[in-house]
């Protein structure tokens, strides 16, 4: 399909253990973005990508919380000695953006949800 | 800091009523204002998309949004719901210019429960 496609769709895992979870863009969507959904704290940013290079981490909850995009595309959100609060389902959005003077519609992922026991 | 309200966590309507969901922003600028709707198990699916001109935007499955710059709304509108519009919906504003990066700011969502 021509859409934004995330895995795993489900992740269950243990406290303390890594995970990764990955995002493939629209091809030719140059701007990537992570949102994380969880009950009380609804959608939130965590990181931006344009091309390879991620100019704004803001978002990203603690120094568990990475992530990578390579070759323009494809993107891992790697989350270290998981906690039972990253619980959440984790959305990847990417857009045709292009210049910082232009702002196009983000097109979403199904997401992965994500248990910590 | 831009933060968007929605009043409404609940809402429900009997089919082929009329439904208007609100939304509220706060913003500096001249926002980009955005209405996604999210289905069970589903990402997020743009509605419509307010950047400039007209107030008054249509989007796709027969819904509209007004921009109301006096009373920093964009409620979401539709005269006839159908049982297949349940879902949650979400506001939502683009951080522009800056440093922002166009990264979205969401409100709470509103969901609609559909009677037949």
């Amino acid at each position: 399909g021509a859409g934004v496609s995330q895995s795993p769709s489900n992740k269950v895992t243990e406290k303390g253990k890594d995970v990764e979870l990955r995002c493939d863009p629209i091809s030719g969507h140059t701007a990537l973005y992570w949102y994380r959904q969880s009950l009380g704290q609804g959608l939130e940013f965590l990181i931006y990508f344009q091309g390879n290079s991620a100019p704004d981490k803001s978002g990203l909850p603690s120094d568990r919380f990475s992530a990578e995009r390579t070759g323009g595309s494809v993107s891992t959100l790697t989350i270290q000695r998981t906690q039972q609060e990253d619980s959440a389902v984790y959305l990847c959005a990417s857009s045709p953006r292009t210049s910082a003077a232009s702002y196009n519609e983000q097109f979403f992922g199904p997401g992965t949800r994500l248990t910590v026991l | 800091a831009q933060s968007v309200t929605q009043p409404d966590i609940h809402i429900t309507v009997s089919e082929g009523a009329s439904l208007e969901l609100r939304c509220n922003y706060s913003y500096g600028a001249t926002p980009y204002l955005f209405w996604y709707v999210q289905s069970p198990g589903q990402g997020l699916q743009l509605l419509l998309k307010y950047f400039s001109g007209d107030t008054l935007v249509q989007g796709i499955k027969g819904f509209e949004a007004e921009f109301k710059r006096s009373q920093s709304s964009f409620n979401l509108r539709k005269p006839s719901v159908h049982w297949s519009d349940a879902a949650e919906y979400f506001c939502a504003v683009i951080n522009a210019g800056g440093t922002s990066y166009g990264k979205l700011t969401f409100g709470q969502g509103t969901i609609l429960t559909v009677h037949p």
